[in-house]
């Protein structure tokens, strides 16, 4: 069984200041993981993956997430937000190339303040 | 670039009433998916397809059913809605070469019943 869960359902950060989501997941098998960004109105739409290799994963937008086995984690950084940042981001989980269902993070919702 | 449609942003249907979300997408993918998205809970799989005229349950199935007569096109069937299954309602897609390929959404369907 996998699942992922994500601490903080809204996260409010100042324009410029550093942006950090974070994401634990469990998988009794290696992990495929991702971030995904949903504006107002619109579907998903992918960030970054990690599948393996690097576990230091940069994605669109100047975002970037470190794959910490140890840790369970893969938290999403940025180091300064802007505006257009404001979305709420969620974060997925495959264990593994042998399961097809990708599950998600209840999502987190960041604000951006002027 | 992937393109996902889905045949309404917005539809109010009655209690009872049969209803047909409709997703088309335009890469030739082998794959596509329904999802669920209710706020605090993130996007819950209702039904996956791997293939033509192929699908598999995903975590909330009830209620629901699936049709998948073209390669391009998947639609979601309510059969009789009910109240409870007013919620955001998004489609995906994905090519059959890997698991850990990205998923393209579309801009969703919200479902109101009345």
């Amino acid at each position: 069984a996998q699942s992922v869960t994500q601490l903080g359902s809204h996260v409010s950060v100042s324009e410029g200041a550093l942006v950090l989501l974070r994401c634990n997941y469990s998988s009794s098998v290696p992990p495929y993981l991702f971030w995904y960004v949903q504006y107002p109105n619109q579907g998903l739409q992918l960030l970054l993956k990690y599948t393996t290799g690097a576990t230091l994963v940069k994605g669109i937008n100047g975002f970037e997430a470190e794959f910490k086995k140890s840790e369970t984690s893969f938290h999403l950084t940025k180091p300064s937000a802007h505006m257009s940042d404001a979305a709420e981001y969620f974060c997925a989980v495959i264990s593994g190339a042998g399961s097809y269902q990708l599950t998600f993070g209840k999502g987190t919702k960041l604000s951006v303040i002027p | 670039d992937v393109k996902v449609t889905q045949s309404s942003r917005y539809l109010v249907k009655r209690t009872g009433e049969k209803v047909f979300l409709e997703c088309v997408q335009d890469m030739d993918h082998e794959n596509m998916f329904w999802y669920r998205q209710d706020p605090g809970l993130g996007l819950r799989l209702i039904y996956f397809s791997y293939d033509v005229k192929m699908k598999e349950k995903g975590d909330i199935p009830e209620g629901y059913s699936v049709s998948r007569e073209k390669k391009e096109r998947f639609s979601l069937i309510l059969e009789s809605a009910s109240t409870n299954q007013t919620s955001m309602y998004l489609c995906a897609s994905r090519s059959g070469g890997g698991n850990f390929n990205e998923q393209f959404f579309g801009p969703g369907t919200r479902l109101t019943v009345l």
